[in-house]
């Protein structure tokens, strides 16, 4: 048990839909993240939040929109993706992101865009 | 611009010893660390250097050299439930680069 827990575990999704992927934890941090894992590339970084505030946007395109309204939550929006956006969507937290602290990953949401 | 080089592939015995390289240039640098991430499962942290040398925990230590840019993530006595990908990543001001990960196949 990381103290990272993310919902979905799966999801297809078609182009035209709109979904959310939802991230809690329970570990008292103050930094959230947003990561992309695609077979054979890096985890690409996507979204960061500092107590509550968005601190990184890394050129995400915005068919992706985060939300955290509080330090233990974090959302990611999709809508009107392509299938390239098919990937593993980890979360992540810290105790906080301006200092380097080891950051606790949750499962991931595998998902699949027909 | 900032990059990290490990290599995607390495292949070691059980019992043996195994150091898994990673080079990297980055701006703001303020640490690097090394994950570790079975298939299907989430990267979870092995170790953190921001100072120049060795730290050892247990069957594992990491190496760092920021003059060269380059650490290396040494496992000791190998065994079967090391077989994973091991991620390295550096640090600065708000913001994380992940190496590639190197994939590591411990055979019996």
């Amino acid at each position: 048990e990381t103290g990272v827990t993310q919902t979905p575990r799966h999801l297809v999704m078609g182009m035209t839909n709109k979904k959310s992927l939802k991230c809690e934890q329970h570990l008292g941090h103050n930094a959230m993240y947003w990561y992309k894992q695609s077979a054979k590339k890096p985890l690409e970084l996507m979204f960061v939040y500092n107590f509550k505030e968005q601190t990184e946007n890394n050129s995400v395109p915005s068919r992706f929109s985060p939300e955290c309204p509080n330090s233990s939550h974090l959302f990611l929006h999709l809508h009107t993706l392509q299938p390239e956006d098919s990937a593993l969507y980890l979360c992540a937290s810290s105790q906080e992101s301006r200092v380097s602290y080891e950051q606790y990953f949750g499962p991931g949401t595998r998902l699949t865009v027909t | 611009g900032q990059n990290i080089d490990q290599p995607t592939e390495m292949t070691a015995t059980e019992g043996a010893i195994v150091q898994i390289n990673c080079t990297y240039q980055t701006s703001g640098f303020n640490g690097l660390f090394w994950y570790q991430q079975h298939a299907g499962e989430a990267p979870t942290f092995l170790s953190y250097n921001v100072l120049d040398g060795l730290e050892e925990k247990g069957r594992f230590s990491s190496f760092l050299s920021r003059s060269k840019g380059y650490s290396y993530l040494l496992l000791k006595e190998l065994q079967m439930k090391d077989s994973a990908s091991y991620l390295c990543a550096t640090s600065g001001t708000y913001k994380y680069i992940f190496g590639t990960g190197t994939r590591l196949k411990v055979l019996a």
